[in-house]
């Protein structure tokens, strides 16, 4: 059955550096998502992507965050200048639709930012 | 923004019991409403979802039941098993269709 991927598992970064994390969606969807869940709490939704264009995204997505689908295949997070508090577990979803469509969650990439 | 309050917190209930977990939601145009499983160090893993169509779905020992007019949502386990045993969470969609908005999550343990 295929599944979402992300990469790597575990990102340890200095405050202050950017990071990429990297998402391989299932193949025939187009709806990606990135959320994260900080230990412990819920999982939040950060941005949505359709068509090379955010659809929508949360307060949490501030300019610090962007996200890219640079290839067919991948669909990437970056984080420009970290921050203590970004530290968590960041998940890529995809989904073959919107709109009330399920959503695949990848293993995650867990951020430790010192 | 959409506000999803999930009860109880943590549920502790002996195998072959039913548990009950029971969500809130504020938006009215929500339409889409799944319940994820998640495994310590896992990722979440949809179990069971249900669209404002439809009052009750069940999925063998799973279930869940929408009352859109109360703005609420209950997921049901029957007979449960220790396998049964994750942090659930129940999410809404969005207005504009595409975030899911989660609950806090409920701590199920089922013990022997």
């Amino acid at each position: 059955e295929p599944e979402v991927t992300q990469t790597p598992s575990h990102q340890v970064t200095q405050m202050g550096q950017e990071v990429i994390l990297r998402c391989v969606p299932i193949s025939n969807h187009l709806y990606f998502y990135w959320y994260r869940q900080i230990l412990g709490q819920k999982v939040e939704f950060l941005v949505s992507f359709y068509n090379n264009e955010i659809s929508e995204k949360s307060e949490i997505f501030d300019d610090q965050f962007s996200v890219e689908r640079p290839d067919g295949s991948n669909f990437t997070l970056k984080i420009r200048s970290t921050k203590l508090e970004d530290s968590a577990m960041y998940f890529c979803a995809s989904s073959e639709a919107g709109g009330g469509m399920e959503q695949f969650f990848g293993p995650g990439t867990r951020l430790t930012v010192l | 923004g959409e506000n999803v309050e999930q009860h109880p917190s943590t549920l502790s209930v002996q195998e072959g019991d039913s548990a009950v977990i029971k969500c809130t939601y504020s938006d009215s145009a929500s339409n889409y409403f799944p319940w994820y499983k998640q495994e310590l160090g896992k990722r979440p893993q949809l179990i069971i979802d249900i669209r404002s169509n439809v009052g009750e779905k069940k999925d063998q020992r799973i279930a869940v039941t929408l009352n859109k007019t109360a703005k609420h949502f209950s997921l049901h386990i029957t007979e449960t098993q220790p396998e049964d045993s994750a942090v659930y969470f129940c999410a809404a969609n969005s207005n504009s269709g595409y975030a899911l908005n989660f609950g806090k999550g409920t701590s199920l343990l089922v013990t022997p």
